[in-house]
């Protein structure tokens, strides 16, 4: 079965130091990986998808298909950045079902 | 558009009681997902539409809870009778297939408190 986890349910790192959020995912096929990220008293967003290889906010994720691998990273933590993040995994094609990990909570200390 | 509107923001219950969360997608999107977020299993998908129509049920828990979208500009997810262990919150998202893809706009959530 399709499956994404994350094995960090807190990261706490201070203000400054590189960041990375681990994601492992199972699916035989092609997947999509995405990030989605909730902010205190914010609704849970996008924050960014590997198919479009972007950097957002000074977050990157490389999707890793030999290692099952969607790691987020940031090389300079901001205390801003604190927040919980979730990979999330879509594979029925077109339908936009996706399949979340359980969440990382990351807080960054001044 | 004010986005995904989710109502009430938070539930207090007790045991046995019926529970009615309401949803009005992102006027347009034709897909609208039901997920309950919680400590210890994160964000599950309870059940997801696309065009009014249920596609995927399976993450439902138990015959306890029902969801129905009547029209492209409302879902509601009913939980009868309610126990303690749904104390949750509920989120409820939205995503058009023609337009960025596969990114759902999720609503602000209801939180439920089942005593």
């Amino acid at each position: 079965a399709q499956r994404v986890t994350q094995p960090e349910k807190l990261l706490s790192v201070f203000k400054g130091a590189p960041v990375e959020l681990k994601c492992n995912y199972s699916y035989s096929g092609s997947p999509e990986l995405f990030w989605y990220v909730q902010y205190s008293r914010q609704r849970l967003q996008l924050l960014l998808r590997h198919i479009s290889r972007e950097s957002i906010k000074g977050f990157t994720a490389d999707l890793n298909k030999g290692e099952t691998s969607f790691h987020l990273k940031k090389p300079f933590a901001q205390e801003e950045d604190s927040a919980m993040y979730y990979c999330a995994l879509s594979y029925s094609g077109n339908t936009g079902k996706l399949i979340f990990g359980q969440g990382t909570t990351l807080q960054v200390k001044p | 558009d004010a986005g995904v509107i989710q109502s009430p923001r938070h539930e207090v219950t007790e045991m046995g009681q019926e529970v009615t969360l309401r949803c009005k997608p992102i006027s347009g999107h034709d897909y609208l997902f039901w997920y309950r977020q919680t400590m210890m299993r994160g964000l599950e998908l309870l059940i997801y539409f696309n065009n009014n129509v249920p596609i995927d049920d399976s993450g439902m828990p138990e015959d306890r809870f029902s969801a129905k979208m009547p029209n492209a500009s409302f879902s509601t997810l009913k939980i009868q009778p309610s126990e303690p262990r749904d104390s949750a919150v509920y989120f409820c998202a939205s995503s058009s297939q023609g337009r960025s893809y596969n990114e759902q706009f999720f609503g602000p959530g209801t939180r439920l408190t089942v005593l």
